[in-house]
């Protein structure tokens, strides 16, 4: 089993829809996630980074993480034809670390007009 | 904002060719890392370094190596380059603490013919 389950889709939507992409994890001592989305060609960006449980928000999208549940979630508001891209999310348990992180496999999200 | 810069956007050698990779980071950041990314298999961690001339190897070493002689310049290796290494390699780079995000290059589509 990994350590960061991710359903790779495709999830197709139609334009101004809410967008929800999902990851699970196992190991509990993940304290610190993100989020980053990669378009066609190109290398992951950054787009959420949070700390232990709780809601983050920036713009259209949200962070959510349930450590609880060991799950995190990113929504996406409004979602624009823009957001067709590939979502990938990461974790990592912090400090003591080597900064590496541990990814899940990536949505594929496609908005279409 | 930090930029990563790979040298090559895309590259084709030959079988049995030896193959230099490059990538500088502008942040100063002390951790640097390669990656494969191939359809299905999600990004996998070649080698990472957390420091200059340190080394570590990742989840798939085999095939290469790396070389960090100044800390903002992390090579990768294809010693004798193989038709399985044909891929989209990305390089990331964080800063020294095991919590932070990690920063992607625009990657280079290698095609070993």
């Amino acid at each position: 089993q990994k350590e960061v389950e991710q359903d790779p889709g495709p999830l197709s939507v139609p334009e101004g829809a809410i967008v929800s992409l999902n990851c699970t994890y196992s190991n509990s001592a993940f304290q610190y996630f993100m989020w980053y989305r990669q378009y066609s060609r190109k290398g992951p960006e950054l787009l959420m980074y949070t700390y232990s449980s709780g809601n983050k928000e920036d713009g259209r999208f949200t962070a959510q993480v349930d450590k609880s549940s060991k799950y995190i979630s990113l929504f996406i508001r409004d979602s624009q034809p823009s957001d067709s891209a590939t979502y990938l999310c990461a974790m990592t348990q912090g400090s003591g670390n080597t900064g590496k992180l541990i990814f899940g496999q990536g949505t594929t999200l496609q908005v279409k007009p | 904002d930090v930029k990563v810069t790979q040298s090559s956007r895309y590259l084709v050698k030959r079988t049995g060719e030896k193959v230099f990779l490059e990538c500088v980071q502008d942040m100063d950041h002390e951790n640097m890392f390669w990656y494969r990314q191939d359809p299905g298999l999600g990004l996998r961690l070649i080698y990472f370094s957390y420091d200059v001339k340190m080394k570590e190897k990742g989840d798939i070493p085999e095939g290469y190596s790396v070389s960090r002689e100044k800390k903002e310049r992390f090579s990768l290796i294809l010693e004798s380059a193989s038709t399985n290494q044909t891929s989209m390699y990305l390089c990331a780079s964080s800063s020294w603490t095991g919590s932070q995000p990690q920063h992607f290059g625009d990657g280079t589509r290698l095609s070993i013919l």
